[in-house]
């Protein structure tokens, strides 16, 4: 079946403007996670949803960066007056349910192949 | 919160040798440990995972353990393969939901 698709798939900015990235999560999964991958580093996490609602925004740099997950499918993470530091692999995934280990259940978590972001 | 280290940053191997991947991790109460392979351009993808209740596991030329009481666990691949040439992250269950991921190992197998 599809898998987890995000878009663009590359985008070039300048700094100051605005960006949107989107993902659209495997069909039936209702948990939908958004991760950053520094050039050469691990996967830093950003926020988690759980159908529409974010329970946990802890990962989100600052007050730039926003996310919202609509019909509990589509999310889009938005990064408001871009900057320089902010370039990087965007990454985003999805599971069945919330609850990667709910006492046996599989519900392990699905990437897509990420937006790679450039602020010139 | 949870921490979890990663080590060897890169790892270079003959053909037909074997390669191990250690990571450390820092909270007791994590209980899932998957491992992801992502080449380039791409996502990572999901190879293996362990959970807390098993010692190791194996599907066929990769294997997993798990020390709970040290806190480490292992990613080990035998008979490795040209195409097993990627970046290969650990990662660790540090809450219900959110995993928690090692800075990655560049694997390169020489042909």
């Amino acid at each position: 079946g599809a898998g987890v698709s995000q878009s663009p798939s590359n985008k070039v900015t300048e700094k100051g403007k605005d960006v949107e990235l989107r993902c659209d999560p495997i069909s039936g999964h209702t948990a939908l996670y958004w991760y950053r991958q520094s050039l050469g580093q691990g996967l830093e996490f950003l926020i988690y949803f759980q159908g529409n609602s974010a329970p946990d925004k802890s990962g989100l740099p600052s007050d730039r960066f926003s996310a919202e997950r609509t019909g509990g499918s589509v999310s889009t993470l938005t990064i408001q007056r871009t900057q320089q530091e902010d370039s990087a692999v965007y990454l985003c995934a999805s599971s069945l349910w919330g609850d990667i280990w709910p006492g046996g259940g599989d519900s392990p978590l699905h990437f897509g192949n990420g937006t790679r972001l450039t602020v010139t | 919160g949870e921490n979890v280290e990663q080590h060897p940053s890169t790892l270079s191997v003959q053909e037909g040798d074997s390669a191990v991947i250690k990571c450390t991790y820092s909270d007791s109460a994590s209980n899932y440990f998957p491992w992801y392979k992502q080449e380039l351009g791409k996502g990572p993808q999901l190879i293996i995972d362990i959970r807390s209740n098993v010692g190791e596991k194996k599907d066929q030329r990769i294997a997993v353990t798990l020390n709970k009481t040290a806190k480490h666990f292992s990613l080990h691949i035998t008979e490795t393969q040209p195409e097993d040439s990627a970046v290969y992250f650990c990662a660790a269950c540090g809450s219900s939901y959110k995993l928690i991921f090692g800075s990655g190992t560049r694997l390169l197998v020489r042909p």
